[in-house]
């Protein structure tokens, strides 16, 4: 089972922010935190990665609190083309990651 | 970052036949891993590909259905083996890059359906 749990679902609207928060109440001390991206018939993108407080680069920003059991990612002004399933990962161990079912963000027009 | 192909990109195949998946990465990488991915599904680690090494799989998937090879460095197969239609995935590698932190970063996939 993955480590980290996230909504299944979410729309929202061109020109939106959109925040998607993921849970992980079991991170380890010196697990980062990743988030990808992935369209239909394509393989995971890497969007940003952070191990606390604030990240952001030119896609999107990630907010981690103090605690480190949860983080947000942000994507300022979406639009219709960042329709895709967003999945949040902390490593297993060794190295490997599990992905959950990731959050299917849906823009609309 | 790292720059990942996969061959083919997609195929059909009959049952009871094999296909070997190929992936190379631009730059060399100790670790490579496998995934299977399921029509509407997440992604599903098959396995972890370290050079030098045998293949280390998960729960659920074994070396005689699924052998792995790693000839070095910026390489690795996948053998879907005696294919059933069951076995119809896309099919991922990824690798990891250390920049400091840990990042995996994955590969187009290779679309298989087997009739």
């Amino acid at each position: 089972l993955a480590k980290t749990t996230q909504p299944i679902s979410m729309d929202s609207y061109e020109g939106q922010e959109v925040n998607i928060t993921c849970s992980h109440n079991n991170i380890a001390t010196n697990d980062y935190i990743t988030w990808y991206q992935q369209f239909p018939s394509q393989g995971p993108r890497f969007i940003i990665q952070g191990y606390k407080t604030k990240v952001t680069n030119e896609v999107a920003s990630l907010f981690i609190p103090a605690d480190r059991k949860s983080s947000t990612l942000s994507l300022p002004r979406v639009s219709l083309s960042d329709t895709a399933v967003y999945y949040c990962l902390v490593p297993e161990g060794d190295d490997k990651i599990i992905f959950g079912k990731g959050t299917r963000l849906h823009i609309l027009p | 970052s790292a720059v990942i192909s996969q061959k083919p990109s997609r195929d059909i195949c009959q049952r009871g036949t094999s296909l070997t998946i190929q992936c190379q990465v631009d730059s060399q990488v100790t670790m490579m891993f496998w995934y299977r991915q399921q029509p509407g599904q997440s992604l599903t680690l098959i396995a972890t590909a370290n050079q030098g090494s045998e293949a280390t799989y998960e729960s659920g998937f074994v070396i005689d259905k699924f052998p792995i090879s790693r000839p070095n460095l910026t390489f690795s197969t996948l053998t879907v083996s005696n294919m059933s239609p069951e076995d119809s995935s896309i099919y991922l590698c990824s690798v990891e890059v250390v920049q400091g932190e840990e990042t995996q970063y994955f590969g187009p996939g290779t679309r298989l359906l087997v009739l």
